[in-house]
């Protein structure tokens, strides 16, 4: 159980378009999800917590209207990189947290984003 | 500010030996202190974690041990396997705050 997938597992684009990256739970609910970026031999960064039906949190420093988050289900939270450019190149990787009042969270497997 | 302080940042151990990674934190509202595990390009597993209220945690090979008046915790992999080699992040999260909070990562290797 407790199974989190990221929709694509890898994407190229080129400089200027946008992505959009999926997070389901596959086997509970998550009212809360979030979206953290790592870059190679790093730790995670939090860029933003997603709220069911509400509007995402974003961390100091992260552009929202750059990594639009939104949590349409409680299922579903999709991250939009708009406009990407190649420093926006990185592994995103999003977690949830069962709406069952658990404090673990689990992770998806990651989307490597390559901005060409 | 980096919250979660993890060391060492890498680390060399022989089959059957036993792996320990350090965590120290600053704020003493974190009540919840799990460990996770990441393969090269892979998400982070949950393996185990612990609240300030118990002093070690077990499963199977992994121990938790918490030090609640130094504000420290360690993982210990007991009988390491080289399938054990891994990065290894501790973390923590407060009452208010549902995001965790990293630390910067041990990449733990075993030898053969």
């Amino acid at each position: 159980g407790a199974v989190v997938s990221q929709h694509p597992s890898r994407v190229i684009c080129k400089s200027g378009t946008s992505v959009k990256i999926e997070c389901r739970s596959l086997d509970f609910q998550a009212t809360t999800m979030f979206w953290y970026r790592q870059f190679p031999k790093k730790s995670l960064m939090l860029m933003a917590t997603s709220n069911e039906g509400s509007k995402a949190t974003y961390e100091q420093g992260v552009e929202k209207d750059k990594f639009l988050i939104n949590h349409a289900s409680l299922t579903l939270s999709t991250l939009t990189v708009t406009s990407a450019h190649p420093e926006d190149s990185s592994f995103y990787i999003c977690s949830a947290r069962p709406t069952s009042g658990q404090e673990t969270q689990y992770f998806g497997p990651g989307t490597r984003l390559l901005v060409l | 500010q980096q919250q979660v302080k993890q060391s060492p940042q890498s680390l060399i151990v022989q089959k059957g030996g036993i792996s320990i990674i350090n965590c120290a934190y600053e704020n003493t509202a974190f009540d919840y202190f799990p460990w996770y595990q990441q393969f090269p390009g892979k998400g982070p597993a949950l393996l185990i974690a612990i609240r300030p209220d118990v002093s070690e945690k077990k499963e199977g090979r992994f121990t938790i041990s918490f030090n609640k008046s130094a504000k420290q915790f360690s993982l210990h992999i007991m009988d390491s396997q080289p399938g054990d080699s891994a990065t290894y992040f501790c973390a923590a999260t407060r009452p208010g705050r549902r995001a965790l909070t990293f630390g910067s990562g041990t990449r733990l290797q075993v030898q053969p």
